[in-house]
């Protein structure tokens, strides 16, 4: 079962720049979810989406832009990278609230 | 709004010692409660939940955690630890009604790194 992708694992952007970080799950889940982790700072939500066309913002959205047009996919766009934005990108995936998450292997971004 | 507090960023501790990693939440709503545990360079694993029923609960590598809900906390233990569990351990709820999707979002505490030294 391949569970949560991210693609890429790693990436390097100039100040600016644009990209889309990638998310997939096979499992039909209804809710997924974009994660950042910082040193000290353990996880926190970006977006968040309960299903196909629904997205909703979380703890830290400015910067960051998402949609949901299926159940497999959520990518995460940003729309002018930062080097605030450096940090390690993890995107989860849950069915109901009694359920746990299931996370990818995360994306490292670093912003230069 | 729910927050979840670990109370120790570091902890060291020699092989074959017992550990507790400690968490308290705050909610005004029944909770879910998750411990999560991250290897170096590698996404986040369940490791043990509590939904309802007993307060303890165990995971099936030794660790326990046991849900106390006058003092709302989630500590976790191991009685005795190994090198292989040197990682990062984080505390997670969720709420247990669903307020406009509310059910399905997770938060979690700013994680404890435990090392475990020979």
């Amino acid at each position: 079962n391949a569970g949560v992708t991210q693609t890429p694992k790693f990436q390097v952007l100039k100040t600016g720049q644009s990209m889309t970080l990638q998310c997939a799950q096979d499992m039909n889940h209804e809710y997924m979810s974009w994660y950042r982790q910082d040193p000290g700072m353990g996880l926190r939500l970006i977006h968040y989406s309960v299903g196909a066309g629904i997205t909703d913002q979380g703890e830290v959205p400015n910067g960051y832009n998402v949609s949901r047009s299926t159940t497999e996919d959520f990518p995460l766009r940003l729309l002018s990278a930062a080097p605030s934005q450096t940090s390690v990108y993890f995107c989860a995936s849950k069915r109901t609230g009694r359920t746990e998450a299931f996370f990818g292997q995360g994306t490292r971004l670093t912003v230069v | 709004a729910q927050s979840v507090t670990q109370l120790d960023s570091q902890v060291p501790v020699f092989e074959e010692a017992p550990v507790e990693l400690r968490c308290n939440y705050s909610s005004s709503v029944s909770v879910y409660l998750f411990w999560y545990v991250q290897y170096p360079n590698q996404g986040l694993q369940l490791l043990l939940k509590y939904l309802s029923g007993s307060t303890l609960v165990e995971s099936i590598n030794g660790f326990e955690a046991e849900f106390n809900k006058s003092q709302t906390s989630f500590h976790l233990r191991k009685p005795s630890v190994h090198i292989s569990d040197t990682a990062e351990y984080f505390c997670a709820v969720s709420e247990g009604v669903n307020r406009g999707g509310s059910n399905y979002k997770l938060t979690f505490g700013k994680g404890t790194l435990l090392t475990v030294n020979p």
